[in-house]
């Protein structure tokens, strides 16, 4: 059973770049969670997608945008890049039912300057 | 008031001892309640999952919800060095919003 990959693991970017952030979700999952882990604090829900559509969001701007493709695997855009975007961004997969089954990857750390 | 709270820490205890972890919640309407570990440097790993109130035990961790307090625990018996990382308590109401605490570093001493 192949797990939840994130590439790249770590990124630095400047203020008003733009970034793409990359996930393969484990085998048999076909939905995929983005969250944001600023230091020093627990995940924050970004977006789910489902069956290549957003399938809810949290609390965050526009310039958060994603994807999904008909393999499950699914990209986090983020556009206009701001210092607070430095965190660890994590992809979960997981079953269909909102239950909360997360299976997270390891992440990707963005350093904005 | 935070949706989640859960005290940081640190929490440094010796090898062996029973360990305590917490979180209280406001929202009535989670009813899907974990715990996940994370390592330094690494994704969270999901530990226990708990629907509605109740006990979960599993090998040396149980966790524990009581729904009408708004209070989640997670007890690890015998703890050991390798259980040193952050213990994150997360819920959901069933749908896809989950909601995370931020997390108590815990620390194991030989």
């Amino acid at each position: 059973e192949t797990g939840v990959t994130q590439s790249p693991t770590h990124l630095i970017k400047t203020r008003g770049q733009q970034v793409t952030l990359r996930c393969s979700s484990q085998s048999g999952h076909n939905t995929v969670s983005w969250y944001q882990q600023a230091l020093g604090q627990g995940p924050q829900f970004i977006f789910q997608y489902y069956r290549e559509e957003e399938n809810g969001r949290g609390n965050f701007p526009p310039r958060f945008s994603g994807l999904q493709f008909p393999n499950y695997s699914s990209e986090l855009n983020v556009n206009a890049l701001e210092l607070d975007d430095s965190a660890l961004y994590l992809c979960a997969s997981s079953l269909p039912g909102g239950t909360g089954e997360l299976f997270f990857g390891e992440g990707s750390r963005l350093t904005v300057l | 008031q935070k949706e989640v709270e859960q005290d940081p820490g640190p929490l440094s205890v010796p090898e062996g001892a029973i360990v305590s972890l917490n979180c209280t919640y406001s929202n009535s309407a989670f009813q899907y309640f974990m715990w996940y570990r994370q390592y330094s440097r690494k994704g969270p790993e999901l530990l226990m999952y708990t629907y509605s109130s109740g006990n979960k035990e599993d090998g040396r961790f149980t966790a524990q919800v009581d729904k009408s307090s708004k209070y989640i625990s997670l007890f690890i018996r015998d703890s050991q060095p390798s259980d040193s990382a952050t213990y994150l308590c997360a819920m959901s109401a069933g749908n896809n919003d989950m909601r995370f605490g931020a997390g108590t570093r815990l620390t194991v001493k030989p």
